[in-house]
């Protein structure tokens, strides 16, 4: 069964570093990998995924995600970060098709404050 | 306006009422999903449909049914709510392919008192 790890459920950062947020996933082939981010109050957006290619994905507002293979990981990164991006960040797996039912599997989240 | 809207958006309720929460899309998917989403768990499935006769038990289906009455329009019910079914609660579309993006909702937030 497919499932996504990530370790850290609180980070904090101040404006302007930089952002690494980590991802770990359990897939027995080529995973399809998200970023989801969820703002107060507000629903699940997009900020990038990976289904094949290049390892390297850019995403809206500046994220980026780098898929590692060895590493089974798909770490979401920003060099600077601005206040807006507070919120929480998902991770999800997305199953290749087999014909079976294929679903999404999301982390539990990881919340980011921004310190002013 | 929205491509993906979600009736009500707060709901409060009792221990053994019925309730139902509604999901519209104007996106033209054929694939529909609800999700619950508790603080720590992540997003969990609990019903998706794959179209108007596909109906698939997700996760956490216990305690839970829906009903797909359009390409466009997903329901799901709570035959009896009960104090843990307080949650929040997403619908999400996605488009056949191989690609498995889903575009979610607004979320309704339902507490069961």
């Amino acid at each position: 069964a497919q499932s996504v790890t990530q370790p850290d459920i609180h980070i904090t950062v101040s404006e302007g570093a930089s952002l690494e947020l980590r991802c770990n996933y359990s897939y027995g082939a080529t995973p399809y990998l998200f970023w989801y981010v969820q703002s107060p109050g507000q629903g699940l957006q997009l900020l990038l995924k990976y289904f094949s290619g290049d390892t390297l994905v850019q995403g809206i507002k500046g994220f980026e995600a780098e898929f590692k293979r060895s590493q089974s990981s798909f770490n979401l990164r920003k060099p600077s970060v601005h206040w807006s991006d507070a919120a929480e960040y998902f991770c999800a797996v997305g199953g290749i098709s087999s014909g079976s039912a294929r679903q999404l599997t999301f982390g539990s989240g990881t919340q980011l404050t921004v310190l002013p | 306006d929205a491509d993906v809207t979600q009736t009500p958006r707060n709901r409060i309720t009792k221990t053994g009422k019925r309730i139902m929460l509604e999901c519209s899309q104007t996106k033209g998917h054929d694939r529909m999903y609800w999700y619950r989403q508790d603080p720590g768990l992540g997003l969990r499935l609990i019903y998706y449909s794959f179209d108007v006769k596909d109906i698939n038990k997700g996760e956490i289906s216990d305690g839970y049914s829906v009903s797909r009455q359009a390409q466009a329009k997903f329901s799901l019910s709570l035959e009896s709510a009960i104090p843990n079914q307080t949650a929040l609660y997403f619908c999400a579309t996605s488009e056949p392919g191989r690609t498995d993006t889903q575009y979610f909702g607004p979320g309704t937030r339902l507490t069961v008192l």
